[in-house]
């Protein structure tokens, strides 16, 4: 498809497992970022990369939480070790460019989580 | 203080009202500004961008101040559809060093017959 693809779309797991939440982005951007939206709560940002670089991890929550995106494209958010606190709808968007441009952002429908 | 504030409302408005939404942003250092429009349990979605020297679309009007490192979001004549959080987001340097688009918690608009 055109849009941002993320997968999957719901995931319940049981505290202590690890999960990875997967993005596809819009073909040809470069800049890629992941955000976490609790329930009735705003965005927050957790990590930000221009082409297979993240040059802004300092949203991270923990170091549970890690994230890599290879040739330039698909990105994986993995959570190790879950917890309750995690569960949340984690975002995806990507950016024909990052840096200050002005450049809309195109949002994923989201992976919801839920930690039992 | 939260790096982009807004009111959470909810507006509750007549069809047919105008409604204004405010913005304030911390980081003077920060370049662009958006309106984004979220549907429950939906994700976020371009509304407009804002412009220095104010844009319109259609219904909707975008202001940005600079210097009071204020924005707004004017909708006039509102329809049924028009019901959803309003998220206005900021890019600007984050922590990191990086533009990062920066969003408030949004305002939510309920539009009734």
């Amino acid at each position: 498809g055109a849009g941002v693809s993320q997968s999957p779309s719901n995931k319940v797991t049981e505290k202590g497992k690890d999960v990875e939440l997967r993005c596809d982005p819009i073909s040809g951007h470069t800049a890629l970022y992941w955000y976490r939206q609790s329930l009735g709560q705003g965005l927050e940002f957790l990590i930000y990369f221009q082409g297979n670089s993240a040059p802004d991890k300092s949203g991270l929550p923990s170091d549970r939480f890690s994230a890599e995106r290879t040739g330039g494209s698909v990105s994986t958010l993995t959570i190790q070790r879950t917890q309750q606190e995690d569960s949340a709808v984690y975002l995806c968007a990507s950016s024909p460019t990052g840096g200050n441009s002005g450049n809309t952002i195109y949002f994923g429908e989201g992976s919801w989580l839920t930690v039992v | 203080r939260k790096e982009v504030e807004q009111d959470p409302g909810p507006f509750n408005v007549p069809e047919g009202a105008t409604v204004a939404f405010n913005c304030t942003y911390s980081n003077s250092a920060s370049q662009s500004f958006f309106w984004y429009r979220q549907d429950c349990r939906k994700e976020p979605k371009l509304l407009m961008s804002v412009y220095s020297s104010g844009n319109e679309d259609g219904r909707f009007t975008a202001q940005l101040n600079r210097a009071s490192q204020y924005i707004s979001l004017l909708i006039r004549d509102s329809k049924l559809s028009d019901s959803a959080t309003y998220l206005c987001v900021v890019k600007g340097p984050s922590s990191g060093g990086s533009y990062i688009p920066t969003f408030g918690r949004g305002t939510s608009l309920i539009v009734h017959p």
